[in-house]
């Protein structure tokens, strides 16, 4: 399975200010995703990132909020725009292999003050 | 649409005592069903998938699963529990046509020494 890594692991931000979150992977991948978690809560599909092509956002999330670059096979990054406390999340990317299964990185916990 | 249920927020049992985390599901077509557990402060970790064949599937950890399509349900299933099973369980489910989870409420199980 792919090992992935994301940056940072935590942090804490002003209300209205913007965080981007970066997420590595060792391998090439042609599917990436997003997916926030709420405290307490499961995991919510914010959007899907393709190389090459804009990224698909879920019903909810919207790009100016959440934007997106999916520059080659191996990074991509999701920014946190505006934020505000119910922005404190975790935030999780994964990719998608050949044999149908999403591999997760270990999350970037946002506190958002 | 695709959706999962775990019907037990919590479950707890002793070190050594056989466990179930209870998983259903709602799919059109054939279902991609998986286990995931969250350990404190990591990420998501994959434990094992059914996608066809054999309706007792094994994974990570001594866990197995089982798929019961008249019950549309994927229970999760150890023989004997530890207390480093401690964590919080995922199922997730998959339409074979798409590309996105969608997760389950998730389990807190607790193994008691």
């Amino acid at each position: 399975s792919a090992v992935i890594s994301q940056k940072p692991s935590r942090d804490i931000c002003q209300r209205g200010t913007s965080l981007t979150i970066q997420c590595q992977v060792d391998s090439q991948v042609t599917m990436m995703f997003w997916y926030r978690q709420q405290p307490g809560q499961s995991l919510t599909l914010i959007a899907t990132a393709n190389q090459g092509s804009e990224a698909t956002y879920e019903s909810g999330f919207v790009i100016d909020k959440f934007p997106i670059s999916r520059p080659n096979l191996t990074f991509s990054t999701l920014t946190v725009s505006n934020m505000s406390p119910e922005d404190s999340s975790i935030y999780l990317c994964s990719v998608g292999d050949t044999k149908e299964t999403q591999y997760f990185g270990p999350g970037t916990r946002l506190l958002v003050l | 649409a695709q959706s999962v249920a775990q019907p037990e927020d919590q479950v707890n049992v002793a070190e050594g005592n056989p466990l179930t985390v209870k998983c259903t599901y709602s799919v059109s077509g054939n279902p991609y069903l998986f286990w995931y557990v969250q350990y404190p402060n990591r990420g998501l970790q994959f434990l094992l998938k059914y996608i066809t064949g054999d309706n007792l599937v094994k994974g990570s950890y001594g866990f197995e699963a089982e798929f019961n399509k008249s019950q549309t349900s994927f229970h999760l299933k150890k023989p004997s529990a530890l207390v480093s099973d401690s964590a919080l369980y995922f199922c997730a489910v998959r339409d074979p046509y798409g590309q996105n989870f969608v997760f389950g409420p998730g389990t807190r199980l607790s193994v008691l020494p």
